[in-house]
């Protein structure tokens, strides 16, 4: 079974549409987590999410925006999509705060 | 910010011990470090954590001097899967949002 899963695994768009990328955990985690991978390999984190709070990293647009729907779920929604946003996007989650994150297989945008 | 500076690559042939370190001048008294491995194409796996000494587990070492301000991942006798990027990360946990993967570590293992 699939602990960290994400969908769609390749995404493909132009400049200025919005597109949402899907993640799901079936570990019972309560901390969930967006990381970008730029063309560099550099990992950043963008968000965390538990039941409790949002934390935004405060250098990420305001165009990227986390929902979730439920503790399993942490969908990333991106507006008015720029040739910068180009990247692979990974999906975390933990335990706890204080933890080991479990990574899904990314996303790969591509913004033509 | 615990920002962390580890070797761009490092070579080695299987059944070697690999020995990677991590600096991380600017360490928090909160902070925990943390490494992970990358393969290409998919997204980090967890590999070990620590907060000072030494800690061991069936995959790898971690060892952190008592000032803290550098850590050592080191594999035990390498195989040829153990190619990948190593990262470390400096975990400010509570206030996740700055938490900083380094730019990690290419290792490639030889036959």
């Amino acid at each position: 079974d699939t602990a960290v899963s994400q969908t769609p695994k390749y995404l493909v768009t132009q400049m200025g549409n919005d597109k949402s990328i899907k993640c799901e955990q079936n570990l019972g985690h309560d901390t969930m987590y967006w990381y970008k991978q730029d063309s560099k390999k550099f990992l950043k984190i963008m968000f965390s999410y538990n039941n409790k709070e949002l934390i935004i990293n405060e250098t990420v647009p305001n165009r990227f925006s986390p929902k979730s729907p439920d503790k399993a779920h942490l969908n990333l929604h991106i507006n008015s999509l720029e040739l910068g946003d180009s990247a692979v996007y990974f999906c975390a989650s933990s335990p706890r705060d204080r933890g080991e994150q479990f990574f899904g297989p990314g996303t790969r945008l591509t913004v033509l | 910010l615990a920002k962390t500076t580890q070797p761009i690559s490092m070579d080695s042939y299987e059944g070697q011990e690999v020995n990677i370190t991590c600096s991380h001048n600017n360490i928090a008294t909160n902070d925990y470090i943390t490494w992970y491995q990358q393969f290409p194409s998919q997204g980090p796996r967890f590999i070990i954590q620590g907060y000072k000494t030494k800690v061991t587990n069936e995959v790898a070492s971690l060892f952190i001097p008592a000032d803290r301000k550098s850590s050592t991942l080191s594999l035990p006798r390498v195989s040829l899967s153990d190619t990948a990027v190593y990262y470390c990360l400096v975990g400010d946990w509570d206030s996740s949002y700055k938490l900083i993967f380094g730019s990690g570590t290419r290792l490639l293992v030889r036959p």
